[in-house]
């Protein structure tokens, strides 16, 4: 079974920190890479995506993949208020399958 | 455009009645997802669609389920003799085939009393 590991949290962070948030997977033939932000009550919203091994930065945000460890997290840096969302890692297999499998999500918290 | 619409947002049923879902993507995407989403849990995937071909269907999906896209613009999901067990927000999504990530809908709240 496709599997995407999470800590729930809460994960609480000072505002003006980096926040780092990780993600395990378990199909060695996962290909692609996502994270979404969710607020309460609203629908996910992509922030990131990433495929190959490495770092990718995107403003504040950093996506790190190491598939041989089957990892991936992401790192906020000068943590703001507004990023106090739940974190969704999302990962696609390849080969023409098209849906993701999402994790639980993780709630950060920023603190002011 | 205004993103992906979904009708309606929030849908209350008795259990055994059916009910159906509506999805409006993004008008020059040809792929349309759906997904159910429980409290405290992440997006599961259902089926999806490239223009009005169903490509793919999850076994969450199960025969109680339905899902339609005739002219490859909107979508529809038919929930037959609903369970409590369905209770779920039904989101949509939309891409343009190719692209990462795709774009959600604010979903459909569904409750079965």
């Amino acid at each position: 079974q496709k599997e995407v590991e999470q800590n729930s949290g809460p994960l609480s962070v000072p505002e003006g920190a980096i926040a780092s948030l990780n993600c395990t997977y378990s199909d060695r033939g996962s290909q692609s890479f996502f994270w979404y932000r969710q607020y309460s009550g609203k629908s996910p919203e992509l922030i990131m995506f990433i495929y190959s091994n490495g770092d990718k930065e995107d403003g504040r945000f950093t996506a790190q993949l190491n598939k041989a460890s089957q990892y991936v997290s992401l790192l906020i840096r000068d943590s703001q208020p507004s990023d106090s969302a739940t974190y969704l890692c999302a990962v696609k297999l390849g080969g023409g399958a098209d849906g993701l499998t999402f994790g639980k999500g993780t709630h950060l918290i920023i603190q002011p | 455009d205004t993103g992906v619409s979904q009708d309606p947002r929030h849908k209350i049923t008795k259990r055994g009645q059916n009910v159906t879902f509506r999805c409006d993507p993004i008008s020059e995407h040809n792929r349309l997802y759906w997904y159910r989403q429980t409290l405290g849990q992440g997006p599961e995937f259902l089926t999806y669609f490239q223009n009005e071909a169903q490509l793919e269907k999850s076994r969450l999906l199960s025969d109680r389920f339905s899902a339609e896209r005739p002219k490859g613009s909107f979508s529809t999901l038919e929930i037959q003799r609903t369970e409590q067990g369905d209770s779920a927000m039904y989101l949509c999504a939309s891409s343009l085939a190719g692209a990462y990530g795709y774009t959600f809908g604010s979903g459909t709240r569904l409750t079965v009393v």
